[in-house]
């Protein structure tokens, strides 16, 4: 399809592991980004990857690559109430960024 | 260093104005994108400057327009503003465009 898709929400306990899946559309993207939105703010960049990698771990953060498949995924270890936001997936795709719809994430105590 | 400044953060216009946004990239950085966020739409790529030139452009009608300035800050317009360009303006900055980009905090426009 056109669009990059992401589920709408996610819902975990605190203390678990987060997965936020994401499938893109450009094969030939080269960068994949994930951006962290809390509410009324604009977009911090978590981490990104680059498509000749298979994976990328920053702390808590893991990101897998399937570009086969041409899905994306970000694991949060250890959620935390702090990582309750919006998460987006990006492509670049004809010099434009092109955003998933984003994927509220919730953090229960 | 200092972050993506925009300005204003918030502004209430009525139809049928015109506005001005404005952002200072991070020092350094010479491409600035700009990106409009509605709860409809969501994300939607506006254009993008290099250098004070437009390397790329989306799917917005022609009251949309920026540009940028030797200083890399860029501004955009919006004329003739219609209710449904109520939205959070974002815009981003980068060394060039296919490195990550940082976000400012964005200017949410009203127009009433």
């Amino acid at each position: 399809g056109e669009d990059v898709e992401q589920s709408l929400f996610l819902s975990v306990r605190e203390g678990d592991s987060s997965v936020i899946n994401c499938t893109y559309t450009d094969s030939s993207s080269t960068y994949l980004y994930w951006y962290k939105q809390e509410p009324g703010a604009g977009l911090q960049l978590l981490t990104y990857i680059f498509s000749n990698m298979d994976m990328k771990q920053d702390q808590r953060l893991t990101v897998l690559l399937n570009k086969k498949d041409k899905h994306l995924s970000l694991r949060i270890a250890d959620t935390q109430t702090g990582d309750s936001a919006i998460y987006f997936c990006a492509e670049v795709r004809g010099g434009k960024l092109i955003f998933g719809q984003g994927t509220e994430l919730s953090v229960k105590p | 260093k200092a972050g993506v400044t925009q300005t204003p953060r918030y502004l209430i216009k009525t139809r049928g104005q015109q506005v001005t946004l404005s952002c200072s990239p991070i020092s350094g950085h010479r491409s600035v994108s700009w990106y409009q966020q509605t709860p409809g739409q969501g994300l939607q790529f506006l254009f993008e400057y290099f250098s004070e030139t437009q390397r790329n452009k989306g799917n917005f009608p022609g009251r949309f327009s920026g540009r940028q300035f030797s200083n890399s800050r860029s501004e955009m317009n919006v004329s003739t503003l219609e209710l449904g360009d109520s939205a959070l303006y974002l815009c981003a900055s980068s060394l060039t465009f296919t490195y990550e980009q940082y976000f400012g905090p964005g200017t949410r426009l009203t127009v009433t």
